[in-house]
């Protein structure tokens, strides 16, 4: 069956430092991957999704960023944090949608809640 | 721009009442509407709805799909404390080439016992 690890779980940084999150899916291969944010009274909001190796699109201008270095390995960055980027951070997947047009849910991971000091 | 209402937005009952969650959508080019589960950290499926009129169930849950009227609600009967958490409403649009879930801003569902 598949699975889906994030980490670390809780993250408290200073404005100014860098940021790496990582998310990894194990048990399928080419998945759709998914960085979403979490702000109290805002929903989830898509931050990027990547359909492949090296490939990333961007949802919202930040000062954020993603890579997908592997197949299975989504990761989140930024070079200086800012307050603003406190929220609770949201890796998910789901299988390459088929040609048909089915689509399958999305699963998250279990989250890292970032805290901006 | 891809829009997901989701109403209340938080709801307080006792166990063993029944309640339903309302969810309106306006997207372009609609693929599927999905529920979500959140209680403390990662959301978990409950349901996806591409057709009209088509209830799905599991259990006390239940959801129906409205594409002429873009909404769908959930039923939730005989609630239990355990059913406390935030339900997410999201809907698959296909745009720019990409199918994108967008989701709604959550209804925080307290049971009291």
């Amino acid at each position: 069956s598949q699975t889906i690890h994030q980490w670390p779980a809780t993250l408290v940084q200073p404005v100014g430092s860098p940021l790496s999150l990582e998310c990894t899916v194990e048990g399928t291969s080419n998945p759709n991957l998914y960085w979403y944010r979490q702000a109290a009274g805002r929903g989830l909001q898509l931050l990027f999704y990547s359909v492949g190796i090296g490939q990333i699109s961007s949802e919202v201008p930040q000062n954020l960023s993603a890579s997908r270095p592997q197949d299975r390995q989504f990761i989140l960055s930024s070079k200086k944090l800012l307050l603003s980027d406190s929220g609770f951070y949201l890796c998910a997947w789901r299988p390459r949608p088929h040609r048909d047009g089915y689509n399958s849910p999305l699963h998250f991971g279990n989250g890292t809640r970032l805290t901006v000091t | 721009e891809d829009k997901v209402v989701q109403s209340p937005l938080s709801l307080v009952v006792h166990e063993g009442d029944t309640v339903t969650l309302n969810c309106s959508y306006e997207v372009t080019n609609f693929r599927s509407l999905l529920w979500y589960k959140q209680e403390k950290k990662a959301p978990t499926f409950l349901f996806m709805l591409t057709s009209s009129g088509i209830e799905k169930k599991s259990g006390r849950l239940s959801s129906i799909l409205d594409k002429k009227e873009l909404f769908s609600i959930l039923n939730i009967t005989a609630t239990q404390t355990g059913d406390s958490a935030v339900y997410l409403c999201a809907v698959f649009s296909y745009q720019g080439g990409s199918e994108k879930l967008v989701f709604g801003k959550g209804m925080k569902l307290t049971v009291n016992p």
